[in-house]
């Protein structure tokens, strides 16, 4: 039941944008991005609802194709601190946990 | 301020002894997890307690066991039984019981456990 995501690993130059996509076999409930500095804890970026609801970051955005089981996070005009990994979790229809995807390594370069 | 504590940051252990990791919340939520996150790759689910003195199984509970006595706690045991234990664990909340379907989960900063 593990997402899948892509690309595995990106670099940008500052100003850049990026694009992270997440893609599920199974029906959705929601999608959960996160980011995760090194030696960190992921941090809570963006939920996406069934519905079309969103909760989250005002400079992140995502969305989210229930039909096709997938999500896209778009990071545009890239800052350093952007710099990390991204993860997606997926919760399906019927079930109530979180499935982590293996991430997408964003590193921002000046 | 509220949150999640874990400890130790590090933790070494030898071969065949058990050990628990801490993990403790104060922002009131009802959901705990836990989760091991290896090099590379994603965080898997080892076990989580919606509400006190209950708990479920996660994906890769074989070798971990778990109490959740009091609604701030959630302790886990990493047995001699788990064969490779070397890992970054890490303890997340939520508030609420419905699972983590709607919610966003707070993380501890981690514990690295490392087997010699």
């Amino acid at each position: 039941q593990q997402p899948v995501q892509s690309p595995q690993a990106v670099i940008l130059r500052e100003g850049e944008d990026a694009v992270i996509n997440c893609s599920s076999s199974k029906a959705l409930y929601s999608v959960h991005w996160y980011r995760q500095k090194h030696g960190e804890a992921p941090v809570f970026l963006m939920i996406l609802l069934k519905g079309g609801e969103q909760k989250g970051h005002e400079k992140i955005s995502a969305s989210f194709n229930e039909k096709k089981q997938q999500s896209s996070l778009y990071l545009t005009a890239s800052q350093l601190s952007y710099s990390g990994t991204y993860f997606c979790g997926t919760v399906g229809t019927g079930a109530n946990n979180l499935f982590f995807g293996t991430g997408t390594r964003l590193t921002v370069i000046p | 301020d509220g949150g999640i504590t874990q400890s130790p940051k590090y933790l070494f252990r030898k071969e065949g002894q058990n050990v628990t990791l801490s993990c403790e919340q104060n922002l009131n939520h009802d959901a705990m997890y836990w989760y091991r996150q290896d090099p590379g790759q994603g965080l898997r689910l080892i076990y989580y307690s919606q509400i006190v003195n209950d708990f479920q199984k996660g994906d890769i509970a074989e070798g971990y066991s778990v109490s959740r006595e009091k609604k701030e706690s959630f302790p886990l045991t990493v047995t001699s039984a788990q064969k490779n234990p070397t890992a970054f664990y890490l303890c997340a909340s939520m508030v609420g019981a419905g699972g983590g379907r709607g919610g966003e989960q707070f993380f501890g900063p981690g514990t690295r456990l490392t087997v010699l």
